[in-house]
């Protein structure tokens, strides 16, 4: 059974369309996240949620709105797609909702969205 | 804030050679953990090692060990007896006793050579 699971793995769509990445983790896991890797493979924090909670909201455009129905679920939905928005998007959960330095994050298989 | 340094872009090595990754860190939090994930070419982030900042051992798992300088803010990663398929990416990354997110470093990418 796959951990952190993602999909779709890959989606490729028009400028100017909204679209969904669904994630759901069957570890058991209370933190999801959503990172975003760019054309230059760096990783970055995009939101993160704790028992369905928003914790971590980092700067990014309001045209990206995640949502977390269940501590299992963590959807991330695009409004009004862009060029620059094509990137690889990781799911990823850890254990605790307390912040502790040793909780491992996992990782999904990723999205890779392509904007055209 | 954390800030993660990996400052070989690209490296080659000989398989059944042991190879190392650098990693340099800077934080001001007492109480960390330090990661290692490997991403293929099939692009999935795989966990390798951890190394907590209180840990009085080095890290091992198999073939990886990490090996961890606390004073010089150092967590390189060893990988022994490489193998074709450790050609990939390596992600160092950390956390903070605070913190919620890792913060990763650029990334090395490691091609073995049969």
């Amino acid at each position: 059974d796959t951990a952190v699971s993602q999909t779709p793995k890959y989606l490729v769509t028009q400028m100017g369309n909204d679209k969904s990445i669904k994630c759901e983790q069957n570890l058991g896991h209370d933190t999801m996240y959503w990172y975003k890797q760019d054309s230059k493979k760096f990783l970055k924090i995009m939101f993160s949620y704790n028992n369905k909670e928003l914790i971590i909201n980092e700067t990014v455009p309001n045209r990206f709105s995640p949502k977390s129905p269940d501590k299992a679920h963590l959807n991330l939905h695009i409004n009004s797609l862009e060029l620059g928005d094509s990137a690889v998007y990781f799911c990823a959960s850890s254990q605790r909702g307390q912040a502790f330095s040793g909780n491992t994050i996992y990782f999904g298989e990723g999205s890779w969205l392509t904007v055209v | 804030a954390q800030k993660i340094t990996q400052t070989q872009p690209g490296m080659f090595v000989q398989e059944k050679e042991a190879v190392t990754l650098d990693c340099t860190y800077d934080t001001s939090d007492p109480s960390y953990g330090l990661f290692w994930y490997k991403q293929p070419s099939s692009g999935e982030m795989i966990f390798l090692i951890y190394q907590g900042s209180y840990d009085q051992q080095n890290a091992t798992e198999g073939r990886y060990s990490l090996n961890f300088q606390k004073a010089r803010k150092s967590a390189n990663l060893v990988i022994s007896a490489s193998q074709l398929g450790d050609s990939a990416m390596y992600f160092c990354a950390m956390r903070g006793s605070n913190d919620y997110k890792l913060s990763f470093g650029a990334g090395t990418t490691v091609t073995v050579r049969a």
